[in-house]
């Protein structure tokens, strides 16, 4: 069965930083592309990030280009966001999701049940 | 703004069907494959179209999936008291080299 347990969601002041992270199991996980998808409170889901299995190909939104950073240990089977400069609109809940394959382009399949990341003073 | 546009709400009464649309472009839509997601109130996203018109396995065959040109739908028939969720497609988009959303749709059982 796919898991996916995201953590390290918390409370940060305007500008501040968090790191996020994502374990994944029940999958080989080198061999699927992961990405982070963000749903602010009442809206629609945001696509923030994606990074292919090997990790040699990554994208970002331009809302968090410059300020996030994907990343990828797949010997302990874990995905990574970092967030610095965080903004007000940054507040979301923070989807960690697999990919169909290893090609960053092929969709989301399973998600895991997020981590809310608050930005606020 | 959401680069892909659906609808804001769909809504039938018990064993109808309804018709969720997901516009697009020539950069996202008609080059790329369309998925479409089921949101449950307070759940996370759950897979429920993939490649246009593929079903995972669990997802009850009351659900269909099309694509022609820079458009998609999403097809319920029957619909069920537990249908009731919100709806979004996706794909990938050539020109921006991301993932694009549309900006999702309530299914409302009435």
């Amino acid at each position: 069965e796919v898991q996916l347990v995201e953590s390290g969601g918390g409370l940060v002041p305007p500008g501040g930083s968090l790191r996020l992270s994502c374990k994944g199991s029940g999958f080989k996980f080198s061999t699927y592309a992961m990405s982070w998808v963000r749903q602010a409170p009442g809206k629609g889901l945001e696509w923030v990030s994606v990074i292919s299995g090997s990790g040699d190909n990554i994208y970002y939104a331009d809302s968090v280009k410059g300020r996030f950073t994907i990343s990828r240990d797949n010997y302990g089977n874990t995905l990574s966001l970092q967030m610095k400069s965080l903004r007000a609109e940054d507040t979301a809940v923070y989807f960690c999701v697999k990919i169909l394959s290893t090609d960053w382009y092929a969709g989301f399949d399973y998600w895991g049940q997020g981590t809310l990341v608050a930005v606020s003073s | 703004q959401s680069v892909l546009t659906q609808p804001p709400s769909a809504s039938g009464t018990p064993g109808q069907g309804v018709t969720i649309s997901c516009s697009g472009t020539s950069s996202n839509i008609e080059n790329n494959f369309v998925y479409w997601y089921q949101q449950l109130p307070g759940a996370a996203p759950r897979l429920l179209m993939y490649r246009n018109d593929q079903r995972p396995s669990g997802v009850p065959d009351r659900f269909s999936g099309s694509k022609s040109g820079t458009s998609a739908s999403l097809g319920i028939s029957g619909l069920r008291s537990e249908d009731e969720a919100d709806y979004y497609c996706a794909t990938w988009d050539d020109s921006q080299s991301g993932y694009v959303f549309g900006s999702g749709t309530k299914v409302i059982v009435l």
